[in-house]
């Protein structure tokens, strides 16, 4: 059964707008979200993550945003770049138990029109 | 400094034979991660070592196995290859073995059964 969702598989966004990538998970217990993005050919490269007691972590044009009510959160880019077209994963980790794995989304394929 | 090295990058092998993987993680991290990536699955925990230990597993088959070296290199094995093993094995690395400072992936390795 897959913890974290993403559900959209696929975006395109025009240059400079924002690109908004969501995420979905069903395990309360998770304390750490991340966000990786992989280039076709290459291993999955991290992004930024957030700790569950944060509703919001910025790093330049990348900003996630985390709501524990809806178990939802989401990654934004801003402005979006050409250099931004990869596939995105959300990933969370399980702190009860004990374990350093993640457990990781499907992944969302972001487009950036030029 | 030096990225996760995995090898080889491409490999074919048929149903009922076995595979070995390879992995050097970066200079000075302990942890070595494991993980396989299918279209409709994303990635999936296949198991964690730290200082030649194994530390988790994920909930694959016990015809996955793997090892860590003294010098953190860690080799993965899989058994009675069957069709849907196809996949791309993906392998990490971190420092501390605490996943909330992300990893660093390699290239991973594209084994394809036949």
């Amino acid at each position: 059964d897959q913890q974290v969702k993403q559900n959209s598989p696929s975006l395109s966004v025009q240059e400079g707008r924002i690109s908004i990538l969501n995420c979905d998970y069903t395990n309360s217990m998770f304390d750490y979200f991340l966000w990786y993005k992989k280039y076709p050919a290459e291993g999955p490269t991290f992004l930024i993550s957030i700790s569950s007691i944060k509703d919001k972590n910025e790093d330049g044009r990348f900003t996630v945003f985390l709501n524990k009510s809806a178990k939802h959160l989401s990654l934004h880019i801003v402005p979006s770049q050409p250099g931004d077209s990869a596939v995105y994963f959300c990933a969370a980790r399980d702190h009860q138990t004990g374990a350093n794995n993640l457990f990781f989304g499907t992944g969302t394929r972001l487009t950036v029109i030029p | 400094k030096a990225g996760v090295t995995q090898t080889p990058r491409y490999l074919i092998k048929t149903r009922g034979q076995q595979v070995t993987l390879s992995c050097s993680p970066i200079s000075g991290h302990r942890s070595v991660s494991w993980y396989q990536q299918t279209p409709g699955q994303g990635l999936q925990f296949l198991f964690e070592y730290f200082s030649e230990t194994q530390r988790n597993k994920g909930n694959f088959p016990g015809r996955f196995s793997g090892r860590q070296f003294s010098n953190s290199r860690s080799e993965m094995n899989v058994s009675t290859l069957e069709l849907g093993d196809s996949a791309l094995y993906l392998c990490a690395s971190n420092q501390r073995g605490d996943t909330v400072y992300g990893y660093t992936f390699g290239s991973g390795t594209r084994l394809t059964v036949v």
